[in-house]
């Protein structure tokens, strides 16, 4: 079947602009886990949602960050006023209800200018 | 703070040889562990997943767990050229929490 999907996959934008990461996770998974990974790092922890509940937000760096997943399904990363500091590979990866491994999509990479 | 260490390396093996690479967490009440593949450019790929203390093998890769030293490792034996790549340890650190070490890179030499 299908993989998890990301859109855009790059995404260059000027600093002060908002940006919205979209993310489609595998058919019937429950839970979708937002990444950031710098180059040669491990993913660092964003957020992560069981069905539509967002279970933590600790990850997330500071209030411009915000993540929704209103139906259970596709989850949107909003980052807005956004900063060059905030240029990464951004990562989605959605995980079944009856284990707890994750599979990845593709990523987004944002660049701001 | 939960935490899941691992070395960066650069890990460098000759083929044929086996790897090791070696993962420790800070939350003891963790219950399960994964290792994934990453290969450069493109996204982590799960390779193993491994819940219960001891080894559980597939195929040339080996994950050992231990609970009580809070430690997992993964064995690649018969390693390969293909085998080079970036190995993240990742620890669910309970209602599906899940936290991910820097990786390890792990080159593999003809």
């Amino acid at each position: 079947g299908a993989g998890v999907s990301q859109s855009p996959r790059y995404k260059v934008t000027k600093r002060g602009q908002d940006v919205a990461l979209r993310c489609d996770p595998i058919s019937g998974h429950v839970s979708l886990y937002w990444y950031r990974q710098a180059l040669g790092q491990g993913p660092e922890f964003l957020t992560y949602f069981n069905y539509e509940a967002q279970q933590d937000k600790s990850g997330l760096p500071n209030d411009r960050f915000s993540a929704e997943r209103p139906e259970g399904s596709i989850s949107t990363l909003t980052i807005q006023r956004t900063e060059q500091r905030d240029s990464a590979m951004y990562r989605c990866a959605s995980s079944p209800d009856t284990s707890y491994e994750q599979y990845f999509g593709p990523g987004t990479r944002l660049t701001v200018t | 703070q939960k935490e899941v260490e691992q070395n960066s390396g650069p890990l460098s093996v000759p083929e044929g040889a086996i790897a090791s690479l070696n993962c420790t967490y800070s939350d003891r009440g963790s219950q399960s562990f994964f290792w994934y593949r990453q290969y450069s450019g493109k996204s982590p790929e799960l390779i193993m997943s491994i819940y219960s203390n001891g080894d559980k093998e597939d195929g040339r890769f080996t994950a050992q767990l231990n609970k009580a030293s809070q430690y997992v490792s993964l064995l690649i034996r018969d390693s390969q050229p293909s085998d080079s790549a970036t190995y993240l340890c990742a620890v669910n650190m309970g209602d599906n929490d899940m936290r991910f070490g820097a990786g390890t890179r792990l080159t593999v030499k003809p």
